[in-house]
């Protein structure tokens, strides 16, 4: 069964630093890997999708890779600011069950300090 | 604007009783899904809907019902065998099941005392 893990759970930087953001699988057969971002009380946002045939996504500040061989994929995040303190949540979508829907990670909750 | 909502943001019930949450999107999306999440979890599956009046269950069907009449809209039912149902509700679609994006609404949280 697919499971998805990140970490760290927690992670507090300074602003202006550059961070990185773990996530694994353990089962390489996945359609796409989608990162989410998730204020207290919100709903997701969603970042970044990489299809299973990529190995990179990238929008502004943010970069998103992908191993599928390895299993694990990274959110980089350039010049962190305040305004980027939330939850980070990875999803895989499994690619051998048929209209499956997302599987998570349990987040990286990020503090960015001013 | 396109997008998915949810009503309503908060719900607070009695225990014993049904309550239904809303979720529609005017995104044209033939999917959609429903996640339960609780502190410390992360999402899990309740239901999903590949087209119209066709659903599956996921995880953690058990407690739960839903209806998919119309493509726009995908009801949660939390009825009273769910045991523990207090948590944050979140509806997501996407164009297809299998493969698209998923975009997500705002949540409900519901509070059951």
């Amino acid at each position: 069964k697919q499971e998805v893990t990140q970490i760290p759970a927690a992670l507090s930087v300074p602003e202006g630093e550059n961070l990185v953001l773990n996530c694994s699988f353990t089962d390489s057969a996945i359609y796409n890997l989608q990162w989410f971002r998730q204020d207290p009380g919100k709903g997701l946002t969603s970042l970044l999708l990489i299809q299973s045939s990529q190995r990179e996504q990238t929008s502004g500040r943010l970069n998103a890779s992908l191993d599928k061989s390895s299993g694990r994929s990274t959110l980089y995040i350039a010049a962190s600011q305040p305004g980027d303190s939330a939850t980070y949540l990875c999803a895989v979508l499994p690619a051998n069950q048929a209209g499956t829907a997302l599987i998570f990670g349990k987040g990286t909750t990020l503090s960015v300090s001013s | 604007d396109g997008g998915i909502t949810q009503s309503p943001k908060y719900l607070f019930r009695k225990e014993g009783q049904n309550v239904t949450l809303s979720c529609e999107q005017n995104l044209n999306h033939d999917a959609m899904y429903w996640y339960r999440q609780d502190p410390g979890q992360g999402l899990r599956l309740i239901y999903y809907s590949q087209i119209v009046n066709d659903f599956q269950k996921g995880d953690i069907a058990e407690g739960y019902s839903v209806s998919r009449e119309k493509k726009e809209s995908f009801p949660l039912t939390v009825t009273s065998a769910q045991k523990n149902p207090t948590a944050f509700y979140l509806c997501a679609s996407s164009i297809k099941s299998g493969g698209g994006e998923q975009y997500f609404g705002p949540g409900t949280r519901l509070t059951v005392t």
